[in-house]
């Protein structure tokens, strides 16, 4: 049972246009959602993140869209460079527990980003 | 200091060995994370610790055995394991916002 899915596992944008990632999820608890991009052989690194109580957040080049009527979330990475190139996940979290603010993430099985030159 | 630090970065283990995986912090977060993560794959929660203690397992057979022996280190336990458990695992940490919810760049497991 897939909490959270990447339905598309490739994309091929060229250099300077808009790249968008999809990421729908099922679970109603999820109250935090978050992205991000991986190298082979490395951990994920953190790009964006967007709580419940948002539809939009922004930070630089990637933009992240939430509409949780229809539990579905977008990446948009404006202009797209090479250096995007990677595997992108979706993650998303209930709501942390208190004191620490521990999040469980429940990840999608990734898009893998080629930004052509 | 804003990294999670993963050792070794790679390990081969035999079936019948007993080896353990380090994680280190030094942000001061107070919930620290294992991962899975097999081929083409996503990762997958193991463990969560909240102030060293453990808060979460998420039915991990028991030859995998967590130890928070302090807020900055976490340790993986591997003991009989199977050639399946071969995987990249990654440690991760965070507090109170997601914004720094940060992974290490794994431990790369082979089972033979």
């Amino acid at each position: 049972d897939q909490q959270v899915k990447q339905n598309s596992p490739s994309l091929s944008v060229q250099e300077g246009r808009i790249s968008i990632l999809n990421c729908d999820y099922t679970n109603s608890m999820f109250d935090y959602f978050l992205w991000y991009k991986k190298y082979p052989a490395e951990g994920p690194t953190f790009l964006i993140s967007i709580s419940s109580i948002k539809d939009k957040n922004e930070d630089g080049r990637f933009t992240v869209f939430l509409n949780k009527s229809a539990k579905h979330l977008s990446l948009h990475i404006v202009p797209s460079q090479p250096g995007d190139s990677a595997v992108y996940f979706c993650a998303a979290s209930p709501h942390p527990y208190s004191g620490a603010g521990s999040y469980q993430l429940t990840f999608g099985k990734g898009t893998k980003l080629s930004v052509i030159p | 200091d804003t990294e999670v630090t993963q050792t070794p970065k790679h390990l081969v283990m035999g079936m019948t060995n007993k080896k353990s995986l380090k994680c280190e912090q030094h942000m001061g977060h107070r919930a620290m994370y294992w991962y899975k993560q097999k081929a083409k794959k996503p990762p997958e929660l193991m463990f969560v610790y909240s102030y060293e203690k453990l808060s979460i397992n998420e039915s991990v057979p028991s030859r995998f055995s967590p130890e928070c022996p302090n807020s900055s280190l976490l340790n993986l336990h591997l003991h009989a394991l199977q050639p399946e458990d071969s995987a990249l695992y990654l440690c991760a940490s965070s507090q109170g916002t997601a914004y720094g919810y940060t992974f290490g760049s794994g431990t790369r497991l082979t089972v033979v």
